[in-house]
């Protein structure tokens, strides 16, 4: 089983929309969490941290259920700019908890 | 402006001659690390360095060699490059925490093609 799996999409949806990626993982002991996004050939960059009790940042929320193993990302009110890959990273199960796991991405393409 | 750098941004070299990709970061971070990304099989760490002189393998540590002399700078070098490194590869760089790496700064990324 892959340490990070997300759906691939692609997800396409209106300008308005309200759409949600999920992520699992498979190291119980993860502690760190993150959404990054990344445009086509770019880098990428951090989107936002995924905490414990989660959190929102303007239209973006981002939820953890340690139980589950899983992550979520909700965009609300979707633009057009929001098209994009968004990764999901959990920091790895090496000993020292150092390495990084990314997952292959979901992209999401926002139409007019 | 803080940053991540690499160079070069695009290199095209043949298969068995050693090159390498520098990476150099401005914002004091302890950890640094290298990955590649192909396509569909996402972004994979291929050496990271928790601090100066410290360094650990990822998923995919074969055919690269790393060093960490010093704290800005993390080299990525391939002695004998093949075609199936032909990727691109970010470089990355965080504040290091209680519970892991910090949110990370990514470089513009090096395409390298070897033939």
């Amino acid at each position: 089983r892959k340490e990070v799996e997300q759906d691939p999409g692609p997800f396409n949806v209106p300008e308005g929309a309200t759409v949600a990626f999920n992520c699992t993982y498979s190291n119980s002991a993860s502690q760190s969490f993150f959404w990054y996004r990344q445009d086509c050939r770019k880098e990428p960059k951090l989107l936002m941290s995924v905490y414990s009790s989660g959190n929102e940042d303007g239209r973006f929320t981002a939820q953890l259920n340690r139980a589950s193993q899983y992550i979520s990302l909700l965009i609300r009110d979707s633009k057009l700019s929001d098209s994009a890959t968004y990764l999901c990273v959990v920091n790895g199960n090496s000993n020292s908890g150092y390495a990084l796991n990314f997952g292959k991405g979901t992209s999401l393409l926002v139409t007019p | 402006e803080a940053q991540v750098t690499q160079n070069p941004r695009y290199l095209i070299t043949v298969t068995g001659k050693k090159l390498t990709v520098t990476c150099s970061q401005n914002m004091n971070h302890e950890y640094m690390s290298w990955y590649r990304q192909d396509p569909g099989l996402g972004l994979r760490q291929i050496y990271y360095s928790m601090n100066v002189e410290v360094t650990d393998k990822g998923d995919v540590p074969e055919g690269y060699k790393v060093s960490r002399k010093e704290k800005r700078n993390f080299p990525l070098i391939l002695e004998s490059p093949s075609p199936n490194q032909t990727s691109l590869y970010f470089c990355a760089s965080s504040f290091s925490r209680l519970a892991g790496v910090g949110e990370q700064y990514f470089g513009p990324g090096t395409r390298l093609t070897v033939t």
